[in-house]
Parts: structure tokens; sequence; C-alpha cells
């Protein structure tokens, strides 16, 4: 069974840092293509960023230079590492397996 | 590329059909002939679920009451006979061209 479990949300000021985890079991993070996609509150769906199968990595506009997306293959876990965080980076942060398999969510919110 | 989803919310009786359009600002057609348009709903407290993909093929585990159609940049997903456990937010989403965007959203909710 295809398991997508994140973490490392939390409370952070304006200007800080945050690595999320995603932790996959039930296929390898190296053989799928991730995503990163998030949901401020109350609002829709905002894709973040990819890892293709190859390694090559992109982010939307909004997040680069910022946010770097990437992957433990030993331990089957996909990461996003968030610098100079802003209040408009509050979302609940969702990892997934392509569109197909979500996790459940990890909340960031930076306020001070 | 823009996806505008219409209506934005549905109020729909158990039993009688209910269908969403998904409107790209872009072909959704890739040069390999596959037309890269999905459907997940979010139903309440949970994550988005695949619900259709490439314009019409369900995922594992969806009923069949669901269907979606469509080509170029116009494209629909139908609900043959609504049932209470089909309330959400449904999304169309892209995946031709980086960065993969999301329609606004379309609430359905059971009168």
């Amino acid at each position: 069974e295809v398991q997508l479990v994140e973490s490392g949300g939390g409370l952070i000021q304006p200007g800080g840092s945050l690595r999320l985890s995603c932790a996959a079991s039930g296929f390898t993070v190296s053989g799928d293509h991730m995503n990163w996609v998030r949901q401020a509150p109350g609002k829709g769906l905002e894709w973040v960023s990819i890892i293709y199968i190859g390694g090559t990595t992109h982010y939307a506009d909004s997040v680069k230079g910022r946010f770097t997306i990437s992957r433990d293959n030993s331990k089957n876990t996909l990461y996003l590492q968030m610098n100079s965080l802003r209040a408009e980076d509050t979302a609940l942060y969702y990892c997934a397996r392509g569109v197909t398999n979500w996790g459940q969510g990890t909340l960031v919110t930076v306020s001070s | 590329i823009v996806m505008t989803q219409t209506p934005l919310s549905l109020s729909v009786t158990p039993g009688q059909p209910a269908s969403i359009s998904c409107k790209s600002s872009q072909s959704l057609l890739y040069s390999d002939g596959k037309t890269y348009l999905y459907w997940s709903l979010q139903k309440p407290g949970q994550p988005p679920q695949l619900l259709i993909y490439e314009v019409s093929n369900r995922f594992s585990g969806v009923p069949d009451r669901f269907s979606g159609s469509g080509s170029g940049t116009d494209f629909t997903l139908k609900i043959s006979r609504v049932e209470a456990e089909d309330v959400g937010v449904y999304y169309c989403m892209q995946s031709v061209q980086l960065p993969y965007t999301f329609g606004q959203g379309t609430k359905l909710e059971i009168k």
C-alpha cells in the first residue's frame, strides 16, 4: 500500500527556515516524479515544486530561490527545505507521488 | 496555463446528476498524444484524491458514476447520480506545462 507521511511543519517567524519531510512507503521516491503542493487556509491548491525521476527540479516562481526540493533514496524520503519564509507561505503542505497519491499534509505557519 | 472551473458551487439532490466544467487557457494536448488533465476531489478535512487522469480514465477504486470528457481546452467532469459521500471540493489540474496549475475548485453540496 502506498503511503506518504509529511512532517516538519510548525510555527516559524518571518525570515526563518524549516525543512519538511515526506516519508514514503509502498513505492520508491526515486522511481516517480514527486511534488510538493500547498494549500493556504481556506484557499485552493498551489503547486510548489517537483523533482523528476532523473533528479531535475523545478519551482513555482513564488518560492524560487528560497525553497529546495530533494530526496534521500536510502531513506525513501522527500524533503522541502524552506528558507526566508514569508507570511504568504503559511499553508498546509502536501507531498504527492505524481498526482496519484497524496499525504495528509503538514501545516506551516509563518508569523511573528 | 490558467484553469477556469464553472460553477464554483453546486447543490445537488442525491440521485441527481452533476456536471463541472474546466477550461484551460492553452491546449493540454502534449506531443506524445496524451492530454494531461486531471480531476481530484478534496473531501472535508482530507487531502485531494485523484478521480480521473488524462481526461477520461478513472483512477483505481473510483466509482463508475464519475466520468470525464473533453479535449484541447474544454473538459467536463460528470457524476451520473450524486451520493452523499461525493461532497467536497472538486479540482481540475493540468500537468502539460510547468508550473502545474489547478482550477479554483467547485464545492459540491447535497440538498
